[in-house]
């Protein structure tokens, strides 16, 4: 199974300011034929279900503010958020999506400072 | 628009079986498979398995084979997710989510149903 570690386990970021949460793959989840990486990035408010916010690593789902970007490639992924809003305390899982069984991240939950 | 509804929280005694239905609307039910996925109270997301809504192929994580069933019923746009001999660490909220595709494994989870909470409790 790939394990995904994330961290910090917690954060706490003022207003405005940039969040940044780490993703690590235990191996690649880079697919070579199509030259994507299969990871996501979801995000879950107290007492709702998460939603996708990114997908192959960098791509912003519909909907999603710009302030939300993912990065990274083979076995590190990162997700930033520029610009910190109220709205945006929730906690954040990293998931790959490469290989069964699909693994998540334990999360970061984020917090205003 | 995509929806996903979800059948209402369950209390079950060890030993007993819970089965959650997702209901879906919005979209071509057969071109999309769904997970199930799992989150004990204040846990992380654990996947359960996969279906294919297109032909019925099933996979089931490790943990959870022999205890799992996923099933679905075309007619009723509606996919079950079964789990058997529970336990008091089955206790969790219950999450379907729709895939990204329906080809196989490799897919996110786009949408995801509200969660049903089922309790296991003597």
């Amino acid at each position: 199974d790939i394990v995904m570690t994330q961290s910090p386990d917690s954060l706490a970021v003022s207003l405005g300011e940039r969040a940044t949460i780490n993703c690590k793959s235990s191996q690649s989840v880079f697919y070579t034929s199509n030259n994507k990486e299969y990871l996501a990035w979801y995000q879950q408010k107290p007492g709702q279900a998460p939603k996708l916010l990114i997908y192959w690593a960098s791509t912003r789902y519909p909907g999603v503010p710009d302030r939300f970007s993912g990065s990274g490639s083979g076995t590190d992924f990162t997700l930033t958020i520029s610009g910190l809003q109220a709205e945006d305390v929730a906690l954040y899982y990293c998931q790959q999506y490469y290989s069964t069984p699909r693994t998540f991240g334990g999360g970061t939950k984020v917090e205003i400072k | 628009q995509v929806h996903l509804v979800q059948s209402g929280a369950e209390v079950k005694t060890p030993g007993a079986s819970v089965k959650v239905s997702c209901k879906a609307s919005g979209y071509t039910f057969t071109s999309y498979g769904f997970s199930w996925v799992r989150q004990a109270p204040g846990q992380g997301l654990e996947w359960m398995g996969w279906i294919s809504i297109h032909n019925g192929n099933t996979e089931y994580a490790q943990k959870f084979q022999g205890r799992v069933s996923m099933t679905t019923d075309t007619s009723t746009r509606t996919t079950y997710m079964e789990l058997r001999s529970l336990r008091s660490d089955d206790t969790a909220t219950y999450y379907c989510a729709r895939e990204s595709g329906y080809g196989g494994n490799k897919n996110y989870f786009e949408y995801w149903g509200q969660g049903t909470l089922v309790t296991v409790s003597s």
